[in-house]
């Protein structure tokens, strides 16, 4: 067990609608980031979130968005979904977002688009 | 920019076999992060190794064993007498000193058979 948590484990949806997956990072951590696992692309980073603010940005679309609360815990939202955008998303949370720490990942929400 | 390749899709070996999943690294960095996730059919990332830039001591784990050699930019992982738990991807990663995200190769599946 890793510590980070991941909400709901899995979201069946249809194309068009919106969708929050939630993470909660280990005790302390205070960074967060957000990846995204396909078939075509593989694991592929997101979004980085540091104690309330953003940090960095990946491949994320302008469809999807981001936050991290006061509490720590964060929100992948994921708008006017698309066949393309199935995949496996995962979260995870290191100290302070230093590169030399590891990043402890989630379970992963699997989200699949009818 | 930085790129992971890991060139072996797919393994497949016998149990008690030794194998050692390879992992080629490209970064202008000097100073750089090297990692080994696993991810096992239930599907989570768990973290296995990381290694500084600036440290190519090989590391043993148990029956596990890493090879950082900078001249060939390579970061391989061996497992010694190979179990069916092993049975997983394995994911090589890379974090540079001032980037937030990891990088990662595309996977080598490892198929250990009893």
């Amino acid at each position: 067990d890793s510590g980070v948590t991941q909400t709901p484990k899995h979201l069946i949806t249809a194309t068009g609608q919106r969708v929050t997956l939630r993470c909660s990072p280990r005790s302390g951590d205070l960074s967060v980031y957000w990846y995204q696992q396909s078939l075509d692309q593989g694991l592929q980073f997101l979004i980085h979130y540091y104690n309330g603010e953003e940090r960095a940005k990946g491949n994320i679309l302008e469809r999807f968005s981001a936050q991290q609360f006061p509490d720590l815990h964060s929100e992948l939202n994921l708008s006017s979904l698309e066949l393309g955008d199935s995949a496996l998303y995962f979260c995870a949370s290191s100290p302070s977002g230093i590169s030399n720490q590891p990043q402890h990942f989630g379970d992963g929400t699997r989200l699949s688009i009818l | 920019a930085q790129k992971v390749t890991q060139a072996q899709t797919e393994i497949s070996v016998v149990e008690k076999e030794d194998v050692t999943l390879d992992c080629v690294y490209e970064t202008r960095d000097t100073t750089y992060y090297l990692f080994w996730y696993k991810q096992p059919p239930s599907g989570e990332l768990v973290f296995l190794i990381r290694r500084n830039s600036f440290d190519e001591q090989n590391e043993i784990s148990g029956r596990y064993s890493w090879n950082f050699q900078k001249s060939t930019s390579s970061f391989n992982f061996t497992i010694t007498a190979s179990q069916v738990v092993d049975s997983a991807v394995y994911f090589c990663a890379l974090s540079e000193a001032y980037g937030n995200k990891l990088v990662f190769g595309a996977g080598t599946i490892l198929r250990v058979k009893s």
